[in-house]
């Protein structure tokens, strides 16, 4: 099972500035088939970013994704207050499926 | 654009079984890859299995190896998940997830159901 971990567990950051996340692999995964999601209370998650880099449908670019192999960064700029959420990483390349355990995004 | 849509929420007790649906609204589910994640209160999500709507056979996580199982009907449009021997630690919101697929190739969850509450108690 490829576990993913993610750093840090919880970032504080003033509105108007950036974040960076990051999300390391046990194993070598694809990029194409690394995702990230921001998830706030009582909602579902949503899909921001998909093969690594490749922002999802209505996705602001303030959104970026990077990485490759066992290292993969999620970086938000320009900060606006939706923003503050949980993040997670996810694999889809090996069964079974797994997520990071999140990253949360709080305001400072 | 598909749209899932679960059942409502469960409260079971202890050594029971629930069954909880997804179904689509607005396109068929034929062909696409649909999973069930989780997620237990204040925690992350885990990915509990999934199959591709309505042909193959499911696929589950090993933790989740015969205590789970992945049906579809395809005249219904909809996907569902049984989990038997219930137990507290299994209280949590379950979502059912549509892959966004590329040339064929499931990538990533892009649509999501609202999400099911199951209480055990």
């Amino acid at each position: 099972e490829i576990v993913l971990t993610q750093s840090p567990g919880t970032l504080s950051v003033s509105p108007g500035e950036s974040a960076t996340l990051s999300c390391r692999a046990s194993q070598s995964v694809s990029s194409r088939y690394v995702a990230w999601y921001q998830q706030k209370p009582g909602q579902a998650p949503r899909l921001l970013i998909f093969g690594a880099s490749t922002r999802a449908t209505g996705i602001p670019d303030r959104f970026s994704g990077s990485g490759s192999g066992t290292g993969f960064t999620l970086t938000i700029s320009r900060l606006d207050p939706e923003d503050f959420a949980v993040y997670y990483c996810q694999q889809y390349d090996r069964s079974p499926y797994t997520f990071g355990q999140g990253t949360k995004l709080q305001i400072k | 654009q598909v749209q899932l849509v679960q059942s409502g929420a469960e409260v079971k007790k202890p050594g029971s079984s629930v069954k909880i649906s997804c179904k689509a609204s607005g396109d068929t589910l034929n062909k696409d890859a649909v999973s069930w994640v989780r997620q237990a209160p204040g925690q992350g999500l885990e990915w509990m299995g999934g199959i591709i709507a309505f042909f193959g056979t499911p696929n589950y996580a090993e933790r989740f190896q015969g205590r789970v199982t992945i049906l579809t009907d395809e005249s219904l449009n909809t996907v569902y998940m049984e989990v038997n021997g219930l137990t507290y630690e299994d209280t949590a919101v379950y979502y059912c997830a549509r892959a966004l697929t590329v040339d064929g190739d499931p990538l990533a969850f892009d649509i999501w159901g609202q999400g099911t509450r199951v209480t055990v108690s």
